[in-house]
C-alpha cells in the first residue's frame, strides 16, 4: 500500500500567486481530511470529506480557500489569491469506518508551503 | 476553551525515566480517542488507540476515564528514540478529529 499520496512535498510562490494542493488518499477509505499545521495554531482540521461529499468546512480560514473532492481517489485544496499567512505544511489524511464510527487517519506527508 | 488540552510540556526526562502525558476534552458526546506521535518535520502516525477498559501496548499504557473527559498515555523505560511531539486526537461520532496542542518530549541519555 503505497499510503497517503501528496503532491506537491514543496511549494514558494509568491504572495497573490494561486496554490494548489493535490492529495491521494489509501484506496478503500471513504473520508478525507486537510489539515494544516504551524507552530502558532497548531494542527487545524480545514475540511474534510465523507463519500466524496463536503462534510464540514468550518474550519477554512475564508474564502480565499476552496477544496474539492471530484472522485473516490483525489482531492485538491486550492489557495487563490495566496498570502505570506498562509505558510504551513499543509496534510492530507484517510480513514475508513469501523462500526459506524471513524477510525484512524493516516496521513501523508504533508506539503511545506511558503509564501513570499 | 479548546475542545482538546495537552499538558502544555515540554518534558525532558533522562533515559529509562516513566513519563506521563494528560489530555482533557470537552466535548461528552465524542467518540473514540487516540495518540499520535508526530517526529520532527514528519507527518503524525497513530501511536494507539485508547479503550475505555484502557491498553497496553509494550513500554505504553493508554488510559481513558469518560467520566472525567481525560485521557493518558504512560510511558516506561524511555526511549531516545521516544523524543517526539505527542499527541492527543479526539473523535465524535460524526467523524469529526480533534488534535491537542501536543505536547513535546525529549528523552536525554
Amino acid at each position: 500500500d503505497a499510503g497517503v499520496i501528496q503532491s506537491p512535498r514543496h511549494e514558494v510562490t509568491e504572495m497573490g500567486q494561486e496554490v494548489t494542493l493535490r492529495c491521494k488518499p489509501i484506496s478503500g477509505h471513504n473520508s478525507l481530511f486537510w489539515y494544516r499545521q504551524t507552530m502558532m495554531r497548531g494542527l487545524e482540521l480545514l475540511i474534510y470529506f465523507n463519500n466524496n461529499v463536503p462534510i464540514d468546512d468550518s474550519g477554512m480560514p475564508e474564502d480565499r480557500f476552496s477544496a474539492k473532492m471530484p472522485n473516490a481517489s483525489f482531492s485538491t485544496l486550492k489557495i487563490q489569491p495566496s498570502e505570506p499567512r498562509d505558510s504551513a505544511v499543509y496534510f492530507c489524511a484517510s480513514s475508513s469506518p469501523f462500526g459506524g464510527i471513524q477510525e484512524t487517519q493516516y496521513f501523508g506527508p504533508g506539503t511545506r508551503l511558503l509564501v513570499l | 476553551r479548546k475542545e482538546v488540552e495537552q499538558d502544555p510540556g515540554p518534558f525532558n526526562v533522562p533515559e529509562g525515566a516513566t513519563v506521563a502525558f494528560n489530555c482533557t476534552y470537552s466535548n461528552s458526546a465524542s467518540q473514540s480517542f487516540f495518540w499520535y506521535r508526530q517526529d520532527c518535520r514528519k507527518e503524525p502516525k497513530l501511536l494507539m488507540s485508547v479503550y475505555s477498559s484502557g491498553n497496553e501496548d509494550g513500554r505504553f499504557t493508554a488510559q481513558l476515564n469518560r467520566a472525567s473527559q481525560y485521557i493518558s498515555l504512560l510511558i516506561r523505560d524511555s526511549k531516545l528514540s521516544d523524543s517526539a511531539t505527542y499527541l492527543c486526537v479526539v473523535n465524535t461520532n460524526a467523524g469529526k478529529s480533534t488534535f491537542g496542542d501536543g505536547t513535546t518530549l525529549t528523552v536525554k541519555p
